[in-house]
């Protein structure tokens, strides 16, 4: 079965600076997607960043990044310029490829960001 | 991407009572997925919904407990039944967001049982 693991339950950054979210799976497929999902207080689960197993090319969508290691099974997320609305909770998911295929969440990481 | 209808938003209940939440799709979809996230925890796939036929629940889940109904391609119900405090948990609908082949939620139903 496929595993996701955050290793890290609480980071902080100042306001404007940058902060990385680790996050490593488990699986023996080749073909995959993984996810990063913001959860704010209001609990509405938002997509923020998505790459396919199958790309080279890490995602980027705006102040987001990844950095994808296949090999090492490794998916860390990379938060640029820091703001107040990035204050949430963050977790790291992993679905097989495929169609309806069901996302298995890591831990989540709780992200403070400091005036 | 899809836009999910989930409610209540929130339910103070009794124990030994049950609960329905409802999910409606704005859009025709063919699976749906029930999540429950208990306090400070992650998401645990409780079962997924295929219309027309019965639901596929997760190990830990049974149908008595959380009985699905899936009655077109853009609505869906879980049941919590029989509740007791540990029941007290946030519950989220999705569906696979064909576009991202991620996967967009409802705004989740927050539930305490008292």
């Amino acid at each position: 079965a496929q595993t996701v693991t955050q290793s890290q339950p609480e980071m902080s950054v100042q306001e404007a600076e940058t902060v990385t979210l680790s996050c490593t799976y488990d699986t023996s497929e080749s073909d995959y997607y993984l996810f990063w999902y913001k959860q704010p207080p209001s609990r509405q689960m938002i997509l923020v960043i998505r790459q396919e197993a199958y790309k080279q090319q890490n995602a980027t969508e705006n102040r987001f990044s990844v950095n994808f290691q296949k090999a090492a099974k490794s998916f860390s997320l990379k938060i640029s310029d820091s703001q107040l609305g990035d204050a949430a909770m963050y977790f790291c998911a992993y679905r097989t490829f495929g169609g309806y295929q069901k996302v298995t969440f890591g831990t989540g990481t709780k992200l403070q960001v400091i005036p | 991407s899809a836009v999910i209808s989930q409610k209540p938003s929130r339910d103070i209940c009794q124990r030994g009572t049950s609960l329905t939440i409802q999910c409606q799709v704005d859009s025709q979809v063919t699976m749906m997925f029930w999540y429950r996230q208990q306090p400070g925890q992650s998401l645990t796939l409780i079962a997924t919904a295929n219309q027309g036929s019965e639901a596929t629940y997760e190990s830990g889940f049974v149908i008595d407990k959380f009985p699905i109904s899936r009655p077109n391609l853009t609505f869906s119900t879980l049941t919590v039944s029989n509740m007791s405090p540990e029941d007290s948990s946030i519950y989220l609908c999705s569906v696979e967001d064909t576009g991202s082949y991620g996967y967009t939620f409802g705004s989740g139903t927050r539930l305490t049982v008292v």
